[in-house]
């Protein structure tokens, strides 16, 4: 296993448009994470997953973000009609079910909205 | 509003000197604290945690250190090497459902440079 795999790694895209990242975790890992990061900032949760089940999202989450995690392995996350303002790195994570040993980050997807 | 604060934009520190890099928190429900360190394009990797039971933890180079009265903890590296210089995230966690940690809250991270 070779940790969190992140795809794509760049996306530019104009605004209005629709983009979907998709992100597969460590194996053994049953939670998953979304964060987002902007420049100069700390990575700011979006939505997590135990398994296939949807936790917990973020007000950050506007209804033009949606993600999934259909059969509780890797999960997609997309953005509808994007903004300018949706520009930033994303950035996926997986854990453990205790978590106590650190979550692994992927290397993330960055989003530049033209 | 900032739950995890790190106030220092930037830190320089010569080689072989010690770095303390600090974070300040607010929520009380925080009892799991991580740090984290990032190369530019690249993910957030971790360093080292400490849970709320204890005040110090140690790994090699780097000890965190916790103090709950102030909820403050910082991150001691000694000595300081230049392959150290790298963005620096404090993040903390609060036990989700009551038996295992959920989300992670960051700060806004710490620029280490450290000079040969």
């Amino acid at each position: 296993d070779t940790g969190v795999s992140q795809d794509p790694r760049h996306k530019i895209t104009k605004r209005g448009q629709n983009v979907t990242f998709r992100c597969d975790p460590i194996s053994e890992h049953n939670r998953l994470y979304w964060y987002r990061q902007t420049l100069g900032q700390g990575p700011e949760f979006l939505t997590y997953f135990q398994n296939e089940a949807q936790l917990e999202k973020s007000r950050l989450l506007s209804d033009r973000f949606s993600a999934e995690r259909p059969k509780g392995s890797f999960s997609t996350l997309e953005i509808q009609r994007t903004e300018q303002g949706d520009s930033a790195m994303y950035l996926c994570a997986s854990s453990s079910l205790s978590g106590n040993y650190g979550y692994t980050f992927g290397s993330g997807t960055r989003l530049t909205v033209v | 509003d900032q739950q995890v604060k790190q106030n220092s934009p930037s830190l320089s520190v010569q080689e072989g000197r010690i770095s303390i890099l600090n974070c300040d928190y607010t929520n009380s429900m925080f009892d799991y604290f991580l740090w984290y360190k990032k190369y530019p394009a690249e993910g957030p990797t971790f360093l080292i945690s400490i849970s709320s039971i204890k005040d110090k933890n140690e790994d090699g180079r780097f000890t965190v250190f916790l103090n709950k009265s102030a909820k403050h903890l910082s991150l001691h590296i000694v000595p300081s090497q230049p392959g150290d210089s790298a963005v620096y995230f404090c993040a903390a966690s609060a036990k989700a459902g009551g038996t295992s940690y959920g989300k992670l809250t960051f700060g806004q991270g710490t620029i280490l440079t450290v000079h040969p």
